[in-house]
């Protein structure tokens, strides 16, 4: 069974930094595109960034270019979100999500960790 | 800034249907496949049409997707309680590129 677990949300200042992690398993990581996708609080889902198989290949929502990293470890089955320079609007549910091929949609998601950007 | 647009709401009647719209452009739905999703607050979402019109396994056939140009289409048939909830569409953007979801639906069933 698929199962996508992220952590490391919290409370942090603006111009603060966090990392977020998502262990992935039940299924062969390093097979699949993965992505992270928000939801801001009273606001719709907006996805965030993508990272191909090998981590050779990124892609960002212009709100997160510069400020965010997407990054993989498939030896231990990791996606992580770096995230720097956190603004206020960055305040959401973050998921993590398995797409199923390049060109499709995602098929599992995690519950989600809840980043809050506040002074 | 989401580039797919959809009804903000639609409600009906236990055992009735929906019709869920998602309009898009040449560079979204125009060019690559549509899929479907449900959330619940809270809750994980989850994929319920994929590719345009295929149903991941356990997806009952209440659950139908359709493509035509740059709009597709979700339908709900026989509404339960149960299928309360968040709709969203999604498609890769060629022109940015990226993922976009729809603005959203909420469904209420009366």
């Amino acid at each position: 069974e698929v199962h996508l677990v992220e952590s490391g949300g919290g409370l942090v200042q603006p111009g603060g930094s966090l990392r977020l992690s998502c262990a992935a398993s039940g299924f062969t990581f390093n097979n699949y595109w993965m992505s992270w996708v928000r939801q801001a609080p009273g606001k719709g889902l907006e996805w965030v960034a993508n990272i191909k198989q090998d981590g050779s290949e990124k892609f960002y929502v212009d709100s997160v270019k510069g400020r965010f990293t997407i990054s993989r470890d498939n030896a231990e089955n990791s996606l992580y979100l770096q995230m720097t320079s956190l603004r206020a609007e960055d305040t959401a549910v973050y998921y993590c999500a398995k797409k199923m091929s390049s060109s499709s949609g995602y098929d599992y998601w995690g519950h989600g960790t809840l980043v809050t950007v506040s002074s | 800034q989401s580039v797919l647009t959809q009804p903000p709401s639609m409600s009906a009647a236990p055992g009735q249907k929906v019709t869920i719209s998602c309009s898009g452009s040449s560079s979204t739905i125009g060019s690559s496949y549509v899929s479907w999703y449900q959330h619940l607050p809270g809750t994980a979402p989850k994929l319920l049409i994929y590719e345009n019109n295929k149903r991941p396994s356990g997806i009952p056939d209440r659950f139908s997707g359709s493509k035509s140009g740059t709009s597709a289409t979700l339908g709900i048939t026989g509404l339960q309680t149960g299928d309360e909830a968040d709709y969203y569409c999604g498609s890769w953007d060629i022109s940015l590129p990226g993922y976009v979801f729809g603005t959203g639906t909420k469904v209420t069933v009366l």
